[in-house]
């Protein structure tokens, strides 16, 4: 099955600093990776992804590059702020109905105002 | 966009009893929900995959009869915790998608979560 490595656990950023966490994944037949925020005592809800058609995604402070051939993918966020505080969460695995993604172990991602 | 609602949010129960969560899919029909495991600090684990009409898929090292899931409907799926003992404590939280021949993208839609305490 799929396996799914993220780093780092934790990281502390000054506010307008850019974060960059990093996720390897498994199995080549994954096409689909998304990643999810997740804040404390909240649900995870998607902030980006990507298919594996596309090499790299941007949505405003947020973007998303990915490297099929060597099987990893990141997220970056340009100039954090306080809000962005929260555990991210990145997934590899499928975006049909039934099939199912495997998360990474998450990143607590912390900004100092 | 989606909505996936879970209920409860919190229960406590003693020792040996059952707990029953619900989820339900509110604006569309799920034929897939999963269900997860979360505990503090860590990461979304993939217990199950519930399928409507049909047996449940489990994860590696979850135990069936511990951990009983029925998909009776295209929107809900219910996890029972039998004979649930203190170790059964977890935040368990579930998760569907619309389909692409409703406007679905692949995007996961997640529960509120269920705190489960076990006295």
């Amino acid at each position: 099955g799929e396996n799914v490595e993220q780093h780092p656990s934790t990281l502390s950023v000054q506010e307008g600093d850019s974060a960059v966490i990093k996720c390897t994944y498994s199995d080549s037949a994954s096409n689909y990776f998304p990643w999810y925020k997740q804040e404390l005592g909240k649900r995870p809800q998607l902030i980006i992804d990507i298919r594996s058609n596309v090499g790299e995604k941007k949505d405003q402070r947020i973007a998303v590059t990915l490297n099929k051939t060597a099987k990893h993918f990141s997220l970056h966020i340009t100039e954090t702020q306080p809000e962005d505080s929260a555990v991210y969460f990145c997934a590899a695995g499928d975006s049909g109905g039934y099939q199912k993604v495997t998360f990474g172990t998450g990143t607590k991602l912390q900004v100092i105002p | 966009g989606a909505v996936v609602s879970q209920h409860p949010s919190w229960v406590i129960c003693k020792s040996g009893t059952s707990v029953k969560i619900e989820c339900r899919s509110l604006d569309f029909q799920a034929t897939t929900m999963f269900w997860y495991r979360q505990f503090p600090k860590q990461s979304l684990m993939l217990m199950a995959t519930s399928n409507e009409g049909s047996k449940a898929t489990y994860e590696q090292g979850v135990e069936k009869d511990k951990f009983l899931i029925n998909h009776a409907s295209l929107t809900l799926s219910t996890l029972t915790v039998t004979s649930a003992h203190p170790e059964d404590s977890s935040f368990y939280i579930c998760s569907a998608r619309p389909p692409f021949s409703s406007g679905g993208t692949g995007e996961l839609f997640f529960g509120e979560g269920s705190r489960l305490t076990v006295l």
